[in-house]
Order: C-alpha cells, then structure tokens, then sequence
C-alpha cells in the first residue's frame, strides 16, 4: 500500500463546475499537508498550505484536512479552463525534509 | 520572483554516459532536493541536502549520486546512465523550518537516455 493515494483520473469537466480532489494516507505522523498545481512542461507550484485537521479557503480553492479519516480535499470553485492541470497532493511530518507525493490527478476543464 | 533554475529543460543522452544535472536556486533556501517524476508514480524522492556538503539518500538513491558545493548550486549525477533512467528530473529548494511555504520547484528536465 502506498503511502499517499490519490486517484490520477483523468477528471474531465465543464467550465463553471465545482470540482473535487482527494487523497487518503496511510501515515499518522502527518502534520503538513499541501496542494501543488503543475501545468504541462512545468515544475508544481504551492496552491495550498494546512497545518493539522480544519479547511483553509483561498478565492476559489478550500483545502479540507480530515486527520481522523486520514483524508484530504481540494475544490475548486467555479472551475475555469485555466485550472487545468495536474494536482498533486503532498504531507510530511514535523518537519518538511520528508514530503511525500500523491501520484497527481489530471483535470481538464472545457469550456 | 524567487526561483529554481534548471539547467537543461530537455537532454537526449546514451546508456553509459555520465549525466550531470544542475539546480541553482536564489532565495538562500538550506534544503534542497532532487525528485524524479514517472507516469502513475508520481515524485520519488533521490537525494536532499540540508546544508552545503551534507547531502542523504531519498527512496531511490541507486545510480545517483549529488553534490553541494555552494548552498545555491545542488547537482544529480548519473554515474553510468540506463535506459530507466529516462524521466522527468525535478530540483527544489525548500527553508528550514518551512514557514507554510512548501517547496519551490524548478521547471524539470526531461532526460531521454537511448
């Protein structure tokens, strides 16, 4: 069993939709838990920052941390074609010298 | 803009050559890493370094080796590249303590060894 798991779709949408990412972990020492978003040909970018269990909201991004469940979330609101790309999910303990990575998933939004 | 340079965005090189990979970050970060990207992987951590000369092994350290001479300068080193070595390279920088600030990762070098 991995140490992330994160679906890597592909997930196809419509513009203006609500859109739902997920990914589970194995690893109760988690503390830091983030989003990267990675266009194509690029390196991935920090989208979201949360530390321990509660939802972080930024425009129209809400990161979700469940630590009980082992279970985090991205949405995105009002989904544009911009955001399409691949989100990577990543969490590392007490310090950030030990990150791990979901796979990514792809997300395509049409308009 | 802060950022992580890399040195070669795309490298074609043969099996058995020696493959140098460089990173050069400017924002005095202390951590910096090496990751490779694979369909369905995702990253797998090679090397990091958390000061200048001090470098550890990651999840998949084999054929690699790094070097930190400079704290801005972070280099990988194919010793004698293989075929399954062909992937996305990723560098990033990182301080320490993180400060909510995760990773800054470099745009990636997409290595082909034939």
């Amino acid at each position: 069993q991995k140490e992330v798991e994160q679906d890597p779709g592909p997930l196809s949408v419509p513009e203006g939709a609500i859109v739902s990412l997920n990914c589970t972990y194995s690893n109760s020492a988690f503390q830091y838990f983030m989003w990267y978003r990675q266009y194509s040909r690029k390196g991935p970018e920090l989208l979201m920052y949360t530390y321990s269990s509660g939802n972080k909201e930024d425009g129209r991004f809400t990161a979700q941390v469940d630590k009980s469940s082992k279970y985090i979330s991205l949405f995105i609101r009002d989904s544009q074609p911009s955001d399409s790309a691949t989100y990577l999910c990543a969490m590392s303990p007490y310090n950030n010298n030990d990150m791990r990575f979901g796979a990514g998933t792809r997300l395509t939004v049409k308009p | 803009d802060v950022k992580v340079t890399q040195s070669s965005r795309y490298l074609v090189k043969r099996t058995g050559e020696k493959v140098f990979l460089e990173c050069v970050q400017d924002m005095d970060h202390e951590n910096m890493f090496w990751y490779r990207q694979d369909p369905g992987l995702g990253l797998r951590l090679i090397y990091f370094s958390y000061d200048v000369k001090m470098k550890e092994k990651g999840d998949i350290p084999e054929g690699y080796s790094v070097s930190r001479e400079k704290k801005e300068r972070f280099s990988l080193i194919l010793e004698s590249a293989s075929t399954n070595q062909t992937s996305m390279y990723l560098c990033a920088s990182s301080l320490y303590p993180p400060e909510r600030k995760g990773y800054t990762f470099g745009s990636g070098t997409r290595l082909t060894v034939v």
